[in-house]
């Protein structure tokens, strides 16, 4: 059960787009359909973003995306706005009803 | 509206036990898959334990199996977090998540839980 790989910060201007890379093993992301992704804004709770590696949930705006290749899965958000400033986690099922978490990447809006 | 709401926390020494609980609702409890994950504060996630809807799918992580036990009580929408053998690295704040597709799309606010001496 060891963490996914997150870049530990990232940063643009307002209306430019990033990518959040998330890197794992076979035995998670890369053997996995089910790689989902959260922003947590200071003293909240985290939300989900992303789910089943490209599916948004009800509500989340399509400036969000996910994409998987082989070991690494990456979020993209195009658009930026300064709400968009949180951090971001990536999480993967890991199999024998197992979840594994990255370390999180804090997204600055510059 | 969807609501989970822990309960629980508090401070407690190193070796002794705690029992948190989430109460839902605004949804069929007993249709979900429901977890505990904690984040010590100023730090990443980290899933805990999840619990399928019927009890008979369970598993915790490496870090906590054999001290802590999770459960359900879907009569009264409810689970829970039996913690034993407490650590100082068990300090975290604990939330509850609802599962979905093998994400969390819902939250509580948490619950925090200090070892110390």
């Amino acid at each position: 059960q060891s963490a996914l790989t997150q870049p530990r910060s990232v940063s643009d201007s307002p209306g430019q787009s990033v990518t959040i890379s998330c890197t794992g093993t076979s035995s998670d992301v890369g053997g996995s359909n089910y790689v989902s992704w959260y922003r947590q804004h200071p003293g909240k709770a985290p939300k989900l973003l992303i789910y089943d590696v490209t599916k948004r949930p009800s509500g989340v705006p399509d400036r969000f995306s996910g994409s998987k290749s082989g070991n690494t899965a990456s979020l993209t958000i195009s658009g930026l706005q300064a709400e968009d400033e949180a951090d971001y986690y990536c999480c993967s099922y890991a199999g024998s009803y197992t979840w594994v978490f990255g370390g999180g990447t804090k997204l600055t809006v510059l | 509206e969807v609501q989970l709401e822990e309960s629980g926390g508090g401070l407690v020494q190193p070796g002794r036990s705690l029992r948190l609980s989430c109460v839902a609702s605004g949804f069929t409890f007993d249709d979900y898959a429901m977890h505990w994950l904690r984040q010590i504060p100023g730090k990443g996630l980290e899933w805990v334990s999840g619990i399928n809807w019927n009890s008979a799918s369970i598993n915790y992580a490496d870090s906590v199996r054999g001290r802590f036990t999770i459960s359900r009580d879907n009569a009264k929408n409810s689970l829970y977090l039996q913690m034993n053998s407490l650590r100082t690295e068990d300090t975290a704040l604990y939330y509850c998540a609802k599962g979905v597709s093998d994400a969390f799309d819902v939250w509580g606010q948490g619950t925090m839980v200090t070892v110390s001496s």
